[in-house]
């Protein structure tokens, strides 16, 4: 049990282009998903919290109109990664959070922006 | 906010020996300490997790150990086995909010055989 999924799983695109990332529980309920990014040979930066229903919380430094965070259902969050340009080329990482607090991590979206 | 610290960030053993990966973490509310493996281009997978209440915590070759005092705790990996290698996470959460983890900057272990 405790899966989540992640589309897609690598992505190129151009400068200036958007990008849209979904994440899914796929035999759970999460009220709550997080967003991550992790650069090479980096830790995890959490990006922000997604709650279904209601509006994403960022952590510092993320700008939100930048990166759009919808959580339309207990078992979807999606991020859009707008006017991408090459130094958001990264891993993303979602993660969800189940009933016992464990946090089940996806498995991750490589985004290159040439 | 939390900050997590982690030490060291590389550790090689011989295949047998045993690994100690240490964390400390700032803020005295956290109760939630999962530890996480994360091999090459894959996903973070939880290993061990122990909670506030708990001092220590086995599971076969992997321990966790929780000071609360001292605010640290420790990743204990007996007996390491190549397929141990790999780079480990550890983090911190409180149980207030949305359960928010904050990561520790990782430790690359390599187990040679």
């Amino acid at each position: 049990g405790a899966v989540v999924s992640q589309h897609p799983s690598w992505v190129i695109c151009k400068s200036g282009t958007s990008v849209k990332i979904e994440c899914r529980s796929l035999d759970f309920q999460a009220t709550t998903m997080f967003w991550y990014r992790q650069f090479p040979k980096q830790s995890l930066m959490l990006m922000a919290t997604s709650n279904e229903g209601s509006k994403a919380t960022y952590e510092q430094g993320v700008e939100k109109d930048k990166f759009l965070i919808n959580h339309a259902s207990l078992t979807l969050s999606t991020l859009t990664v707008t006017s991408a340009h090459p130094e958001d080329s990264s891993f993303y990482i979602c993660s969800a959070r189940g009933l016992s607090g464990t946090q089940y991590f996806g498995p991750g979206t490589r985004l290159l922006v040439l | 906010g939390e900050n997590v610290e982690q030490h060291p960030s590389t550790l090689s053993v011989q295949e047998g020996d045993s690994a100690v990966i240490k964390c400390t973490y700032s803020d005295s509310a956290s109760n939630y300490f999962p530890w996480y493996k994360q091999e090459l281009g894959k996903r973070p997978q939880l290993i061990i997790d122990i909670r506030s209440n708990v001092g220590e915590k086995k599971d076969q070759r992997i321990a966790v150990t929780l000071n609360k005092t001292a605010k640290h705790f420790s990743l204990h990996i007996t007996e390491t086995q190549p397929e141990d290698s790999a780079v480990y996470f550890c983090a911190a959460s409180t149980s207030g909010g949305y359960n928010k983890l904050i990561f520790g900057a990782g430790t690359r272990l390599a187990v040679h055989p």
